[in-house]
């Protein structure tokens, strides 16, 4: 069975700081790893995604993440924080091929200015 | 990209009604499309799976008589909760596999705010 951990329920930054959010998995198979954000009252919107291939992968709004198989990690970075990146962010795990997503609990990015 | 959408956005009915959420791929053929429960705070449970003319799969827990879900063609799903109760409020999304892209990743619907009274 699949899991995500991802590490603190809400992180808070300044604008222009650092983003990092943590996020480990367990797969019994190299899985496909998804970071989504959502907004408030709205539906999840996919930030980047792994499935093969290089292990940085580049997504929107400036974020990324690294695949990390020996530390099965997929932490997201941002080198510089908006106000409007504040929202709830997912990662999410499947098997490869024609399977179900398994989330994470949600990590809460609070920016201040 | 794959635009999926769903209606209504926000619903409020009496405890013993019925209410239908639909999710619908605006510009693709999904064969699959999920639903999703979330509760405040909290992350996106899988409720079912749903196949386009074929009964959907439901996820251990998910009571099969009380959310009633219709695939009927390939680009609408239909989730019906039957004699609602406030303990059924709660957030719904939807999402849906997008063949042109894979199949690898699912489109979320803004998700519908169901209230029970």
């Amino acid at each position: 069975a699949q899991s995500v951990t991802q590490l603190g329920s809400h992180v808070s930054v300044s604008e222009g700081a650092l983003v990092l959010l943590r996020c480990n998995y367990s797969s019994s198979v190299p899985p496909y790893l998804f970071w989504y954000v959502q907004y408030p009252n709205q539906g999840l919107q996919l930030l980047l995604k792994y499935t093969t291939g290089a292990t940085l992968v580049k997504g929107i709004n400036g974020f990324e993440a690294e695949f990390k198989k020996s530390e099965t990690s997929f932490h997201l970075t941002k080198p510089s924080a908006h106000m409007s990146d504040a929202a709830e962010y997912f990662c999410a795990v499947s098997d490869r091929g024609y399977s179900t997503l398994t989330f994470g609990k949600g990590t809460m990015l609070l920016v201040s200015p | 990209g794959a635009v999926v959408s769903q209606h209504p956005s926000w619903v409020i009915c009496k405890s013993g009604t019925s209410v239908k959420i639909e999710c619908r791929s605006l510009d693709f053929q999904a064969t699959t499309m999920f639903w999703y429960r979330q509760f405040p705070k909290q992350s996106l449970m899988l409720m079912a799976t749903s196949n386009e003319g074929s009964k959907a799969t439901y996820e251990q827990g998910v009571e099969k008589d009380k959310f009633l879900i219709n695939h009927a063609s390939l680009t609408l799903s239909t989730l019906t909760v039957t004699s609602a109760h406030p303990e059924d409020s709660s957030f719904y999304i939807c999402s849906a596999r997008d063949p042109r892209a894979g199949g690898t990743e699912q489109f979320f619907g803004p998700g519908t705010r169901l209230t029970v009274l």
